[in-house]
């Protein structure tokens, strides 16, 4: 079965940091990426990083870019997410997604259940 | 950037009635387009990627269909746990980009 934990979230203030794990397990971890993606209290789901299996590629979204690194541990089977600099509008619930590529198409196909971060002075 | 606009916002609708939601995307993205259902308190699940295939455990009758910029997600008849917030996504180009999301509710 496939997992993904997420853990690290919590309260910090405006300019602080804070480091994400997600834990996985029931999978190849090392054949395929991983992304995360956030959802604002009461609001949609936007797309914050990847990055690949082999660690090659690594992407943000601009709203994050400088401020957050996207990192993984392929013996450990986790991924992190390093966010720095960290502003109100970073508040938000933060998932581990895999992104699964078969043999045509790629997919957000299992999600953690998700780690709060709150930034707030 | 893409971006994908849902419509409605809200559907009221009974169990057994048909649902049918829509998604356009600011420039054609062939048919890489994906579904999920969130329900509250849960995480986002996958219905259907690549326009009209649908992942494993969803049942027939969700369905999606479109290509080019105009997506449609239909749900054949109600069940009372698919009430729930419906998100397009594209997976064209980076960044990954999600509608605003139609939301489902028990009329």
């Amino acid at each position: 079965e496939v997992q993904l934990v997420e853990s690290g979230g919590g309260l910090v203030q405006p300019g602080g940091s804070l480091r994400l794990s997600c834990a996985t397990s029931g999978f190849t971890f090392s054949s395929n990426g991983l992304n995360w993606v956030r959802q604002a209290p009461g609001k949609g789901l936007e797309w914050v990083s990847y990055i690949s299996g082999s660690s090659l590629t690594i992407l943000y979204a601009d709203s994050v870019k400088g401020r957050f690194t996207i990192s993984r541990d392929d013996a450990q089977n986790s991924v992190y997410l390093q966010m720095n600099s960290l502003r109100d509008e970073d508040t938000a619930l933060y998932y581990c997604v895999r992104d699964f590529c078969g043999t045509t198409s790629c997919r957000f196909d299992y999600w953690g259940q998700g780690t709060l971060v709150t930034v707030s002075s | 950037e893409i971006v994908l606009t849902q419509s409605p916002g809200t559907l009221s609708l009974s169990p057994g009635e048909g649902a049918t939601l829509s998604c356009r995307a600011s420039q054609d993205i062939t048919y890489y387009l994906l579904w999920y259902q969130q329900k509250p308190g849960q995480a986002p699940r996958l219905l259907i990627y690549d326009t009209s295939n649908r992942a494993t455990g969803i049942p027939a009758r969700f369905s999606g269909s479109g290509s080019g910029t105009d997506f449609t997600l239909t749900i054949s008849s109600l069940e009372p746990e698919d009430f729930a917030v419906y998100y397009c996504q594209q997976r064209f180009s980076w960044p990954r980009t999600f509608g605003q999301g139609t939301k489902v509710e028990i009329k």
